[in-house]
């Protein structure tokens, strides 16, 4: 089993929707996750950072923690044809080895 | 402007060729790391390095190794490419400290061996 799920998608909406994102983990000592944004044959960029549980808000874009659950969410609000792109989740504890742990990604593709 | 760049973009290599990615990054960052991305996988993790000359296997790192002689400098290498290696090749640096902090990467390299 991997330690981040991410269903792969693709996820298809019109210009405007409300857009879910989810990623489920496995490994209690996760306390940072990370949403990254990558465009087409680009690196990925940090889009979202929460450290523990709850919700934190930047514009449109709503990134939430439930660690009782082990579950993390994207949300985008008014999505526009330009947050067409491939979406990665990413945790991280602090303790052993600092590097992340990915999603395998989903793919969104708002359509104008 | 925080940079971290790849020395190419697209590589083609053949079988059993010795394969050399270079990655410098400009923000003098402790951390860097080397991941592989393949369609419905993600990224997983090759190589990392906390210090320079040193360096720490990440969770697929048979058929490589890495370099690390200067802190801005990552370089993967694979001793003989081969067909299942095709892939994009990520590099990413960040900051050491007590907290784990945001990864920066690089465009990628997209290696195909033929």
């Amino acid at each position: 089993q991997k330690e981040v799920e991410q269903d792969p998608g693709p996820l298809s909406v019109p210009e405007g929707a409300i857009v879910s994102l989810n990623c489920t983990y496995s490994n209690s000592a996760f306390q940072y996750f990370m949403w990254y944004r990558q465009y087409s044959r680009k690196g990925p960029e940090l889009l979202m950072y929460t450290y523990s549980s709850g919700n934190k808000e930047d514009g449109r874009f709503t990134a939430q923690v439930d660690k009782s659950s082990k579950y993390i969410s994207l949300f985008i609000r008014d999505s526009q044809p330009s947050d067409s792109a491939t979406y990665l989740c990413a945790s991280s504890s602090y303790t052993g080895r600092r590097a992340l742990t990915f999603g395998s990604g989903t793919r969104l593709q708002v359509q104008p | 402007d925080v940079k971290v760049t790849q020395s190419s973009r697209y590589l083609v290599k053949r079988t059993g060729e010795k394969v050399f990615l270079e990655c410098v990054q400009d923000m003098d960052h402790e951390n860097m790391f080397w991941y592989r991305q393949d369609p419905g996988l993600g990224l997983r993790l090759i190589y990392f390095s906390y210090d320079v000359k040193m360096k720490e296997k990440g969770d697929i790192p048979e058929g490589y190794s890495v370099s690390r002689e200067k802190k801005e400098r990552f370089s993967l290498i694979l001793e003989s490419a081969s067909t299942n290696q095709t892939s994009m090749y990520l590099c990413a640096s960040t900051t050491g400290g007590r907290v784990v902090n945001e990864q920066f990467f690089g465009p990628g390299t997209r290696l195909t061996v033929l």
